[in-house]
Formats: structure tokens, C-alpha cells, sequence
């Protein structure tokens, strides 16, 4: 069973507009969350973290909210642009457990002209 | 710059074949990790290691095993090859700890025939 989960497979948004991209977790273990960015035929790069102890990281163009109560999180993007069309996947881990990551199953954004 | 990379960007075996994924990072990094990514499914965590020798299994280790012989390498072996390991493999490396994020190869696409 999938601990943590995107539910949303695709995501279109505007050129400039604001990208929001959501992700579930049910394992209240978890204590840091990253997400990661993939291009086709490249490997995930890494984008932005947060630990369990803030509700907000901002590096950028990128902001990453989290909702420890409700178990989510989101991550912002503001402005989209061309270049942000990629799969992009939440990932959780747990303190002293050798940074193992548990993926949800991706979101795929296009930004558009 | 972070370099991990994959041996084959493509791969195609026959059913029974016991077959040998390489991935080499150069970063000095005592964890490395072996996913698979399936559509819907996101990146499933197969095995991974955090020092030479040592080994852990992961989410889907069934009809895996690895090998990790020397700090800087980590092989991930399929016994006897069949067709529902057909997928992306993605290596990964990272240094210790949950907020070191870990540094992925582009990937093998391995086809099962």
C-alpha cells in the first residue's frame, strides 16, 4: 500500500500562472519531505526539502507547505515557466533509517505558452 | 559535479536470463540505493546499501539481489530475468542521513522478452 500519493497524474497551467501540486502521506512516521524533478530520459533530480519541524521552505521560485495535522503537502511554483515541464515526485523519509525514500506515484506538469 | 552513473541506458533480455545492472557514483557516498519506476507507481525502493558489504532489503526485493563489492559501485542482479521485471531502473546515491537528498543515474530502460 502506497504511504504517500499523488493524486493528481497531470497538471496543466499557464505560462507565468502559479503551479500547485499536492501530496498525501499516511505514515505519521515521517519526518522529512523532499521533492523531486524529472525530465524524460534523465534521471529525478532533487528540487526542495522540508523537515517535520517548519510548515513552509521557500528557495526561489519554489515554496514547499507543509500540513503535518492533515498530512499533506504542497509545493508551489510561481511563476511556471517552459522549463517546469517535468514530473514531479513527493518523496517522505524517516529520521535514522538510512535517508530511504517512499515516492508517490508523480505528477506531470506542462506549462504552456 | 555529482556523477552517478548507469552502465546501459538500454537493455534487452530474454526470459530466464540471469542479468547484472552496474551503476558507479563518483561522490565518495556510503548510501546507495536501486528503485524501479513503473507508470502510476512511482519509484519503488528494491534494495539498498549503506556501506561496502552491507545490504538492506527494500520495499520489492523478490527476484533481486545485489552486490556491493567496493564503496563506489552497487550491482543490482536479476536471477532469472521475466517478463513483469520489465521497467526503468534508477540508481541512486546519498551521503548519510534523511536530509542528504540522494543523487540519481538517468536510468535503465530494461526490456524483458
Amino acid at each position: 500500500d502506497q504511504q504517500v500519493k499523488q493524486n493528481s497524474p497531470s497538471l496543466s497551467v499557464q505560462e507565468g500562472r502559479i503551479s500547485i501540486l499536492n501530496c498525501d502521506y499516511t505514515n505519521s512516521m515521517f519526518d522529512y519531505f523532499l521533492w523531486y524533478k524529472k525530465y524524460p530520459a534523465e534521471g529525478p533530480t532533487f528540487l526542495i526539502s522540508i523537515s517535520s519541524i517548519k510548515d513552509k521552505n521557500e528557495d526561489g521560485r519554489f515554496t514547499v507547505f507543509l500540513n503535518k495535522s492533515a498530512k499533506h503537502l504542497s509545493l508551489h511554483i510561481v511563476p511556471s515557466q517552459p522549463g517546469d515541464s517535468a514530473v514531479y515526485f513527493c518523496a517522505a523519509s524517516i529520521t535514522d533509517s538510512w535517508g530511504k525514500l517512499q515516492f508517490g506515484a508523480g505528477t506531470q506538469v506542462v506549462v504552456t505558452p | 559535479d555529482v556523477k552517478v552513473t548507469q552502465s546501459s541506458r538500454y537493455l534487452v533480455k530474454r526470459t530466464g536470463e540471469k542479468v547484472f545492472l552496474e551503476c558507479v557514483q563518483d561522490m565518495d557516498h556510503e548510501n546507495m540505493f536501486w528503485y524501479r519506476q513503473d507508470p502510476g507507481l512511482g519509484l519503488r525502493l528494491i534494495y539498498f546499501s549503506y556501506d561496502v558489504k552491507m545490504k538492506e532489503k527494500g520495499d520489492i526485493p523478490e527476484g533481486y539481489s545485489v552486490s556491493r563489492e567496493k564503496k563506489e559501485r552497487f550491482s543490482l542482479i536479476l536471477e532469472s530475468a521475466s517478463t513483469n521485471q520489465t521497467s526503468m531502473y534508477l540508481c541512486a546515491s546519498s551521503s548519510p542521513g534523511p536530509i542528504q537528498p540522494q543523487h540519481f543515474g538517468d536510468g535503465t530502460r530494461l526490456s524483458i522478452l
